[in-house]
Parts: C-alpha cells; sequence; structure tokens
C-alpha cells in the first residue's frame, strides 16, 4: 500500500547536524513533490520544506533557510532533511507528506508515521 | 508572507451537533485551502482539498467552503471520533498551516 516511513531522529546537541529519510512505496515517487512538516512538543504544524518530483525546486519557511536542505534520491524512492546548526527550538515530530497529486498547490494526501528530533545539551 | 487563522481555537459540542471552523487567510489565496485532522500522537489526515473537494474516504458529514480570505469547514452530524484538532492550510505561497482548532465531544 501507499506508505511513507520517516527515520534519522533521535537527540543531538545545539550546533550539530542529522539527516533525516522518508522511504516511500506504493506509488511513483519520481513524480510527486514532497514535504516536511514539524510539530513542536504540544503545538501546531509547521511546514518546513517542499522539493519539486525532480528535485529542481526547493523552498524553505524562513527560520530553517540556510541550515536545512532538502534532497531526494528518486532511484531510491527516499526523501531527505538535512538539519545543521540545530537549535533548541528545532525540536518537533517531523513528518514527510506527498503531495495529493502532480500539482504543486494541492493538499498532502499522505504522511509519515513522524520521526522525533529533539535537540538538547 | 500569507497568515493563516482559525476559530474558535477550541470548542465542545454533543455528537449530532453541527460544527462549523472558520479560517482567515491575510491576503486572497483564491482557493488553495486545505483541511487536516489530527489525533493526538497521529499524523494529520486530509479532509479536504481545494476548499470544497472532499478526499477520498472521508465521510460526507465533512464539507468545506469559501474563496479568497475566508473558508469554513463544517460537520454536518458530529460523531464521537471526530475529536481532534483540525488544521487548515494555503498553499497559494509556500504552505503555511492555521494554529488549528481543538474539537472535544461533551
Amino acid at each position: 500500500q501507499v506508505q511513507l516511513v520517516e527515520s534519522g531522529g533521535g537527540v543531538v546537541q545545539p550546533g550539530r547536524s542529522l539527516r533525516l529519510s522518508c522511504a516511500a512505496s506504493g506509488f511513483t515517487f519520481s513524480s510527486y513533490a514532497m514535504h516536511w512538516v514539524r510539530q513542536a512538543p504540544g503545538k501546531g504544524l509547521e511546514w518546513v520544506a517542499v522539493i519539486s518530483y525532480d528535485g529542481s525546486n526547493k523552498y524553505y519557511v524562513d527560520s530553517v533557510k540556510g541550515r536545512f536542505t532538502i534532497s531526494r534520491d528518486n532511484s531510491k524512492n527516499t526523501l531527505y532533511l538535512q538539519m545543521n546548526s540545530l537549535r533548541a527550538e528545532d525540536t518537533a515530530v517531523y513528518y514527510c507528506a506527498k503531495i495529493r497529486a502532480d500539482l504543486w498547490a494541492d493538499g498532502f494526501d499522505i504522511w509519515g508515521q513522524g520521526t522525533m528530533v529533539t535537540v538538547s545539551s | 508572507d500569507i497568515q493563516m487563522a482559525q476559530s474558535p481555537s477550541s470548542l465542545s459540542a454533543s455528537v449530532g451537533d453541527r460544527v462549523i471552523i472558520t479560517c482567515r487567510a491575510s491576503q486572497s489565496i483564491s482557493r488553495y485551502l486545505h483541511w487536516y485532522q489530527q489525533k493526538p500522537g497521529k499524523a494529520p489526515k486530509l479532509l479536504i482539498y481545494a476548499a470544497s473537494s472532499l478526499q477520498s474516504g472521508v465521510p460526507s458529514r465533512f464539507s468545506g467552503s469559501g474563496s479568497g480570505t475566508d473558508f469554513t469547514l463544517t460537520i454536518s452530524s458530529l460523531q464521537p471520533e471526530d475529536f481532534g484538532t483540525y488544521y487548515c492550510q494555503q498553499s497559494s505561497s509556500t504552505f503555511a498551516f492555521g494554529p488549528g482548532t481543538k474539537v472535544d465531544i461533551k
């Protein structure tokens, strides 16, 4: 079935790096834009980044620009989020999500289960 | 950046009640507005896309309307399984979410 599975979360010290992965299955990964969304403990959803189906276009929320990099490997059906210079305020559950159709401005119909990132000394 | 606001921030309603949640954008977003339901410890679930289109598999008691800056999500007859937090999201310019509306069942 259609599925997204995140991995790579954990506890990391401020200023260090972490790379999240999102393995996709059950759909043609290379046809869809993909997103990362995060949720700090007890808080609402925050969109983080998007990458186009072919990786040619990438956009970020202002708070992570210059620190986070979204990428994808369509040959491996995998989405990534490289997070550098991590801060305490980056502590959150990170979800990857698939756009519903091959339309840039569509809703997110498939979500992973989330992976927790804790930034703490 | 486009800012999203939702009201109310929380509500408590009885089974069978009609529930309306509103979402307002700081500038026109046409119909690039989507609604999600999230239950504690779970990933969000897409309910409505493009302001009024019902996502496959979502019960027909959920409906959406609006365009421009003002949108509504309506639950026509609240069911026990409808508890959770509801978020609107715009996709006109980046993909910002609203702050959420927590729905409790009385």
